[in-house]
């Protein structure tokens, strides 16, 4: 398999329930993102892991725990969200963490917080 | 504060016509831009990019302009084709600060590319 994974596409939880989003990719990238996109917002940067080490969280509350075990998986972590967290949350990765390096996008998980 | 706009949400075009994509942007130490492409249910993928020492960049029937003094650039597709129908999204960077720079998205425009 090539490319940028994620699991589940789709996941529906309560506002008290704990969950994980899991990204993997196969391009043998250093640098891995989470993003989040909203309905007719631009997406958002929430999280950048340069070699495993996070080297960006864009004032992201700690509901949301990211997790970069190795180099081609990422993990984001959830519990007691909100209904307003609703929304694409996709995983990219890339070769470098520059702004230059284009990005590979998985194709996301449509999660609902009822 | 939206640094990166893309203010026409839609377009519709005739296939075999020119497809132009505006993207206007606020920051002028942007110094590097991309266009990635969407299809629904899949996430955005690489079109092209452009540097800001650039003011044009083409790839098969993609060319991206910059004009860095109007803060502008614009995606040409041509000629358009049905199957370039998806929403087109406009990306800058700040390059020359280093390993840290990141991305920031336009809302993404939707093109309908007509048979």
């Amino acid at each position: 398999e090539t490319g940028v994974t994620q699991t589940p596409r789709h996941l529906v939880m309560g506002m008290t329930n704990k969950k994980s989003l899991k990204c993997e990719q196969h391009l043998g990238h250093n640098a891995m993102y989470w993003y989040k996109q909203s309905a007719k917002k631009p997406l958002e940067l929430m999280f950048v892991y340069s070699l495993e080490e996070r080297v960006e969280n864009n004032s992201v509350p700690s509901r949301f725990s990211p997790e970069c075990p190795n180099s081609s998986h990422l993990f984001l972590h959830l519990h007691t969200l909100q209904p307003e967290d609703s929304a694409l949350y996709l995983c990219a990765s890339s070769q470098s963490p520059g702004g230059n390096s284009p990005l590979h996008f998985g194709n996301g998980t449509r999660l609902t917080v009822t | 504060d939206q640094q990166v706009k893309q203010n026409s949400p839609s377009l519709s075009v005739q296939e075999g016509r020119i497809s132009i994509l505006n993207c206007d942007y606020t920051n002028s130490m942007f110094d590097y831009f991309l266009w990635y492409k969407k299809y629904p249910a899949e996430g955005p993928t690489f079109l092209i990019s452009i540097s800001s020492i650039k003011d044009k960049n083409e790839d098969g029937r993609f060319t991206v302009f910059l004009n860095k003094s109007a803060k502008h650039l614009s995606l040409h597709i041509v000629p358009s084709q049905p199957g370039d129908s998806a929403v087109y999204f406009c990306a800058a960077s700040l390059v020359h600060t280093g390993a840290n720079s990141k991305l920031t998205f336009g809302k993404g425009i939707t093109l309908s590319v007509r048979p």
